[in-house]
């Protein structure tokens, strides 16, 4: 398998541009986190989806972050507009069925530079 | 809420030295408790797990040992290399059926040779 792909790796833009990041879960998983993380907040969980359904975006910044899972495959997290404070690495999990001890695979993530 | 929580600071020590790193949980129930790797540019990777008390996990030669009693997790390796070098996060699920993990800030280890 090839893991958890995303893209792009990296991503430099303007303030107030829209970023669309993306993300393929590993097959036959159906759990899907979006991440961010900085040196000053460390790993922070933004949402979750569960069979492409949205189950917690308590961790979503602010109106200006949206995620959508439109099928089992893909995933987007979208900034718009961004703001040079959205510079992070941005990491997508996916984790199999069947429990609360499975592990999450995690892609290698997106760096983002907000300028 | 459920929480774990890392010694503070970065960890500097030479090739071969004994390796702790600290971890402690709130949780109710009965959580999985987890350490992950994090290398230079790469995205975070499960090193070992448990997933009940007095369980071990091992990998890589790094041991942890649940230990309900002292809600702890503490990470071990009795002689590192310069490729361990990495930022190391101890995370929990609790029991809600969700595979949500909950992660501490992570600790930056630098071996030396």
């Amino acid at each position: 398998d090839a893991g958890v792909i995303q893209s792009p790796r990296h991503e430099v833009t303007e303030m107030g541009q829209e970023v669309t990041l993306r993300c393929k879960p590993i097959s036959g998983h159906d759990y899907l986190f979006w991440y961010r993380q900085t040196m000053m907040r460390g790993l922070e969980l933004l949402i979750y989806f569960n069979n492409n359904v949205p189950i917690d975006d308590s961790g979503m910044p602010e109106d200006r972050f949206s995620a959508k899972m439109p099928n089992a495959s893909f995933s987007t997290l979208k900034i718009q507009p961004s703001e040079p404070r959205d510079s992070a690495v941005y990491f997508c999990a996916s984790s199999p069925p069947g429990g609360f001890y499975n592990e999450q695979f995690f892609g290698p993530g997106t760096r983002l530079t907000v300028l | 809420g459920d929480s774990v929580t890392q010694m503070e600071g970065p960890v500097t020590l030479s090739e071969e030295a004994f390796l702790t790193i600290n971890c402690t949980y709130t949780a109710t129930g009965y959580p999985s408790l987890f350490w992950y790797v994090q290398y230079p540019g790469e995205g975070l990777q499960l090193l070992l797990k448990a997933t009940k008390a007095d369980d071990k996990g091992s990998n890589k030669g790094f041991e942890a040992t649940y230990r309900k009693e002292t809600t702890s997790f503490h990470l071990e390796k009795g002689s590192v290399q310069v490729s361990d070098s990495a930022v190391y996060f101890c995370a929990l699920s609790a029991y809600y059926g969700n595979n949500r993990l909950a992660f501490g800030k992570g600790n930056q280890v630098v071996v030396i040779p």
